[in-house]
Protein backbone atom coordinates (compact mmCIF):
# COMPACT_ATOMS: atom_id res chain seq x y z
CA UNK A 1 0.00 0.00 0.00
CA UNK A 2 1.86 3.24 -0.98
CA UNK A 3 1.75 5.60 1.65
CA UNK A 4 1.18 9.54 1.77
CA UNK A 5 3.05 11.12 -1.14
CA UNK A 6 4.33 14.70 -0.97
CA UNK A 7 5.42 16.78 -4.19
CA UNK A 8 7.75 18.53 -4.53
CA UNK A 9 10.60 16.84 -1.37
CA UNK A 10 12.53 20.91 -1.85
CA UNK A 11 11.41 24.37 -3.55
CA UNK A 12 13.47 27.28 -3.04
CA UNK A 13 11.59 30.30 -4.49
CA UNK A 14 11.71 34.39 -3.84
CA UNK A 15 9.92 36.61 -1.79
CA UNK A 16 6.88 37.50 -3.61
CA UNK A 17 6.39 34.13 -5.85
CA UNK A 18 3.83 31.80 -5.69
CA UNK A 19 4.48 28.18 -4.41
CA UNK A 20 2.23 25.41 -4.26
CA UNK A 21 2.31 21.93 -2.51
CA UNK A 22 0.67 19.00 -3.66
CA UNK A 23 -0.41 16.18 -0.93
CA UNK A 24 -1.48 12.32 -2.10
CA UNK A 25 -2.98 10.95 0.59
CA UNK A 26 -3.33 7.26 1.49
CA UNK A 27 -6.21 5.32 -0.59
CA UNK A 28 -9.60 5.65 1.09
CA UNK A 29 -8.13 8.31 3.71
CA UNK A 30 -10.97 10.67 4.01
CA UNK A 31 -9.81 12.89 6.38
CA UNK A 32 -6.50 14.97 5.16
CA UNK A 33 -4.28 17.15 7.22
CA UNK A 34 -1.17 19.87 6.67
CA UNK A 35 1.20 20.38 9.69
CA UNK A 36 4.47 22.59 8.78
CA UNK A 37 7.48 23.10 11.07
CA UNK A 38 9.38 26.25 10.69
CA UNK A 39 13.30 26.34 12.17
CA UNK A 40 13.41 25.60 16.01
CA UNK A 41 10.02 25.38 16.03
CA UNK A 42 7.74 22.41 16.54
CA UNK A 43 5.19 20.86 14.14
CA UNK A 44 2.16 23.10 13.88
CA UNK A 45 -1.42 22.40 12.37
CA UNK A 46 -2.61 24.28 9.61
CA UNK A 47 -5.64 22.61 8.39
CA UNK A 48 -7.76 19.88 8.52
CA UNK A 49 -9.99 18.37 5.60
CA UNK A 50 -12.41 15.52 5.57
CA UNK A 51 -13.38 14.82 1.69
CA UNK A 52 -13.58 17.87 0.26
CA UNK A 53 -14.59 19.56 3.10
CA UNK A 54 -12.92 22.10 5.54
CA UNK A 55 -13.09 20.55 8.81
CA UNK A 56 -10.38 22.95 10.74
CA UNK A 57 -8.52 25.60 9.02
CA UNK A 58 -7.77 27.60 12.34
CA UNK A 59 -4.33 26.93 12.09
CA UNK A 60 -3.90 28.86 8.53
CA UNK A 61 -1.17 31.54 9.56
CA UNK A 62 -2.93 34.40 7.10
CA UNK A 63 -5.02 34.47 3.59
CA UNK A 64 -1.71 33.89 2.12
CA UNK A 65 -2.17 30.46 2.29
CA UNK A 66 -5.01 28.93 0.30
CA UNK A 67 -5.80 24.88 0.60
CA UNK A 68 -8.09 22.83 -1.71
CA UNK A 69 -9.27 19.20 -1.88
CA UNK A 70 -10.44 19.04 -5.21
CA UNK A 71 -13.00 15.58 -4.87
CA UNK A 72 -12.15 14.28 -1.67
CA UNK A 73 -8.72 13.10 -3.12
CA UNK A 74 -5.65 14.84 -3.41
CA UNK A 75 -4.88 18.13 -1.64
CA UNK A 76 -3.00 21.62 -2.54
CA UNK A 77 -1.50 23.96 -0.86
CA UNK A 78 -0.87 27.67 -2.31
CA UNK A 79 1.33 30.00 -0.62
CA UNK A 80 1.30 33.54 -2.47
CA UNK A 81 2.61 35.49 -2.10
CA UNK A 82 5.18 34.03 -0.22
CA UNK A 83 7.30 35.41 2.45
CA UNK A 84 10.59 34.56 4.45
CA UNK A 85 8.53 33.41 7.54
CA UNK A 86 6.81 30.59 5.34
CA UNK A 87 10.35 28.65 4.86
CA UNK A 88 10.40 25.40 6.89
CA UNK A 89 8.92 21.67 6.38
CA UNK A 90 5.35 21.54 5.49
CA UNK A 91 3.93 17.82 5.96
CA UNK A 92 0.64 16.40 5.29
CA UNK A 93 -1.11 13.50 6.82
CA UNK A 94 -3.85 11.32 6.31
CA UNK A 95 -6.37 8.81 8.22
CA UNK A 96 -9.10 7.07 7.93
CA UNK A 97 -11.54 8.50 10.88
CA UNK A 98 -11.75 12.06 12.40
CA UNK A 99 -10.13 10.61 15.50
CA UNK A 100 -6.96 10.77 14.76
CA UNK A 101 -5.81 7.62 16.11
CA UNK A 102 -3.39 6.80 13.69
CA UNK A 103 -1.87 9.86 11.38
CA UNK A 104 0.38 8.59 8.08
CA UNK A 105 2.56 11.66 7.11
CA UNK A 106 4.40 12.36 4.31
CA UNK A 107 8.17 13.09 4.02
CA UNK A 108 7.25 16.74 3.91
CA UNK A 109 8.30 19.35 1.63
CA UNK A 110 10.94 21.70 2.36
CA UNK A 111 10.23 24.98 1.51
CA UNK A 112 12.97 27.53 0.86
CA UNK A 113 12.04 31.24 0.71
CA UNK A 114 14.59 33.92 -0.17
CA UNK B 1 1.81 29.04 25.56
CA UNK B 2 3.62 26.04 26.09
CA UNK B 3 1.23 23.19 26.32
CA UNK B 4 3.27 19.85 25.38
CA UNK B 5 7.23 20.55 26.52
CA UNK B 6 9.53 17.61 25.68
CA UNK B 7 12.82 16.77 27.88
CA UNK B 8 15.64 16.49 27.15
CA UNK B 9 16.18 18.32 23.99
CA UNK B 10 18.84 16.11 22.79
CA UNK B 11 19.70 12.30 24.64
CA UNK B 12 23.45 10.57 24.00
CA UNK B 13 23.01 6.97 25.09
CA UNK B 14 25.69 4.37 24.31
CA UNK B 15 24.42 1.15 22.98
CA UNK B 16 22.43 -0.68 25.81
CA UNK B 17 22.17 2.07 28.59
CA UNK B 18 18.50 2.60 29.23
CA UNK B 19 17.00 6.00 29.60
CA UNK B 20 13.79 7.68 29.26
CA UNK B 21 12.48 10.61 27.71
CA UNK B 22 9.69 12.70 29.20
CA UNK B 23 6.68 14.52 28.01
CA UNK B 24 4.53 17.17 29.85
CA UNK B 25 1.40 18.89 29.22
CA UNK B 26 -0.37 21.81 31.18
CA UNK B 27 -4.03 21.47 29.43
CA UNK B 28 -7.21 19.77 30.41
CA UNK B 29 -9.26 18.31 28.00
CA UNK B 30 -7.31 15.61 26.91
CA UNK B 31 -8.55 12.62 24.76
CA UNK B 32 -5.11 10.73 23.61
CA UNK B 33 -1.29 11.15 24.13
CA UNK B 34 0.66 10.03 20.98
CA UNK B 35 4.04 9.13 20.63
CA UNK B 36 5.80 9.65 16.78
CA UNK B 37 9.44 8.49 15.82
CA UNK B 38 10.89 10.99 13.22
CA UNK B 39 14.08 10.15 11.34
CA UNK B 40 16.00 12.63 8.97
CA UNK B 41 14.13 13.74 6.15
CA UNK B 42 11.08 11.87 6.64
CA UNK B 43 7.92 12.44 8.48
CA UNK B 44 6.79 11.36 11.90
CA UNK B 45 5.96 7.83 11.89
CA UNK B 46 3.13 6.75 14.18
CA UNK B 47 4.86 4.49 17.53
CA UNK B 48 1.94 4.83 20.34
CA UNK B 49 -1.04 6.10 21.57
CA UNK B 50 -2.60 6.25 25.25
CA UNK B 51 -6.26 7.33 26.86
CA UNK B 52 -5.97 7.14 30.25
CA UNK B 53 -3.56 7.74 33.13
CA UNK B 54 -2.07 4.11 34.48
CA UNK B 55 -1.76 2.81 30.39
CA UNK B 56 1.02 1.53 29.06
CA UNK B 57 1.99 0.26 25.31
CA UNK B 58 5.25 -1.44 24.04
CA UNK B 59 6.74 -1.81 20.87
CA UNK B 60 9.92 -3.76 20.82
CA UNK B 61 12.61 -1.86 23.11
CA UNK B 62 10.04 1.41 23.66
CA UNK B 63 7.35 1.65 25.96
CA UNK B 64 5.03 4.20 26.73
CA UNK B 65 3.33 5.09 29.82
CA UNK B 66 0.84 7.56 30.99
CA UNK B 67 0.12 9.98 34.25
CA UNK B 68 -2.17 12.60 34.85
CA UNK B 69 0.24 15.14 33.55
CA UNK B 70 2.98 13.62 31.91
CA UNK B 71 4.14 10.79 29.67
CA UNK B 72 7.29 8.87 29.64
CA UNK B 73 8.85 6.64 26.63
CA UNK B 74 11.45 4.24 27.92
CA UNK B 75 13.89 2.98 25.64
CA UNK B 76 15.63 -0.48 26.99
CA UNK B 77 18.94 -1.54 26.09
CA UNK B 78 18.52 1.05 22.81
CA UNK B 79 20.44 0.07 19.43
CA UNK B 80 21.76 2.31 17.33
CA UNK B 81 19.22 2.04 15.51
CA UNK B 82 17.12 3.76 17.69
CA UNK B 83 18.47 6.86 17.08
CA UNK B 84 16.35 9.26 15.78
CA UNK B 85 14.30 12.08 16.99
CA UNK B 86 10.85 11.12 18.99
CA UNK B 87 7.62 13.55 19.28
CA UNK B 88 5.04 13.72 21.58
CA UNK B 89 2.29 15.09 20.52
CA UNK B 90 -1.74 15.39 22.18
CA UNK B 91 -5.31 15.95 21.34
CA UNK B 92 -8.20 17.39 22.75
CA UNK B 93 -11.73 15.89 22.72
CA UNK B 94 -13.48 17.93 19.89
CA UNK B 95 -10.25 18.82 18.02
CA UNK B 96 -10.81 15.83 15.76
CA UNK B 97 -6.94 15.34 14.28
CA UNK B 98 -5.68 18.82 15.74
CA UNK B 99 -2.64 17.58 17.16
CA UNK B 100 -0.29 19.53 19.12
CA UNK B 101 3.54 18.50 19.52
CA UNK B 102 6.45 19.21 21.71
CA UNK B 103 9.46 19.96 20.31
CA UNK B 104 10.87 16.50 20.11
CA UNK B 105 14.04 14.55 21.65
CA UNK B 106 16.97 14.05 19.64
CA UNK B 107 18.13 10.65 20.77
CA UNK B 108 21.97 9.29 19.62
CA UNK B 109 22.66 5.78 20.39
CA UNK B 110 26.24 5.72 19.90
CA UNK B 111 27.77 1.88 19.43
Amino acid sequence: EAGVTQFPSHSVIEKGQTVTLRCDPISGHDNLYWYRRVMGKEIKFLLHFVKESKQDESGMPNNRFLAERTGGTYSTLKVQPAELEDSGVYFCASSQDISAEKLFFGSGTQLSVL
Amino acid sequence: EDQVTQSPEALRLQEGESSSLNCSYTVSGLRGLFWYRQDPGKGPEFLFTLYSAGEEKEKERLKATLTKKESFLHITAPKPEDSATYLCAVVFYNQGGKLIFGQGTELSVKP
